[in-house]
């Protein structure tokens, strides 16, 4: 039979306000984290990284925050348009290899 | 550049039958990853080639899935025989290196129905 699948946490947000996505990582010895986002029936697009000996990194309207300590890592998108609407994924780099872990994704919808 | 290539895009396929899944990494890259994605699991690495190499195979469900990387340019996830529970979308990444920093590209992926 069909299976139930899990569902995703979302996030609703008004165009042009800023919105957070929050994501919690698993192994304390994970040194290299990234953000990608999917948009529907599309691959999962890089969108930011950051090495675990920062705690900060800006782009272009994109900001990621890690801490360690609690293991915690979060992607602040400023300005939020209708093209930002897509699934957000974090991922970790767990073995000093290519090797990622995906989180479990957060779904972001931006209303006009 | 043309991308990460995935062939075919949908496969729709009956339970029992051989599955052969294409990819092409984006020229110069030296690493390549096949991974699926489900709702129930989420996307999971399946196994990665770095120069033509599988280094890590740990993400294969079972001995039904089979990979190869027969040169730089061009590799292949093969299931066999197929299930239902094999329907999923199938990604292809390449990354330059296999550096811990190195970007992974997604390819469109495959939609595979096994009914």
């Amino acid at each position: 039979g069909e299976s139930v699948g899990l569902h995703l946490p979302t996030l609703s947000v008004q165009e042009g306000d800023n919105s957070i996505i929050n994501c919690a990582y698993s192994n304390s010895a994970s040194d290299y984290f990234i953000w990608y986002k999917q948009e529907s029936g599309k691959g999962p697009q890089f969108i930011i990284d950051i090495r675990s000996n920062m705690d900060k990194r800006q782009g272009q309207r994109v900001t990621v925050l890690l801490n360690k300590t609690v293991k915690h890592l979060s992607l602040q998108i400023a300005a939020t348009q209708p093209g930002d609407s897509a699934v957000y994924f974090c991922a970790e780099n767990i073995n000093q290899g290519g090797k990622l872990i995906f989180g479990q994704g957060t779904e972001l919808s931006v209303k006009p | 550049d043309a991308g990460v290539i995935q062939s075919p895009r949908h496969e729709v396929t009956e339970m029992g039958q051989e599955v052969t899944l294409r990819c092409k990494p984006i020229s110069g890259h030296n690493s390549l990853f096949w991974y699926r994605q489900t709702m129930m699991r989420g996307l999971e690495l399946l196994i990665y080639f770095n120069n033509n190499v599988p280094i890590d195979d740990s993400g294969m469900p079972e001995d039904r899935f089979s990979a190869k990387m027969p040169n730089a340019s061009f590799s292949t996830l093969k299931i066999q025989p197929s299930e239902p529970r094999d329907s999923a979308v199938y990604f292809c990444a390449s990354s330059l290196y296999s550096a811990s920093t190195d970007t992974q590209y997604f390819g469109p992926g495959t939609r595979l129905t096994v009914l």
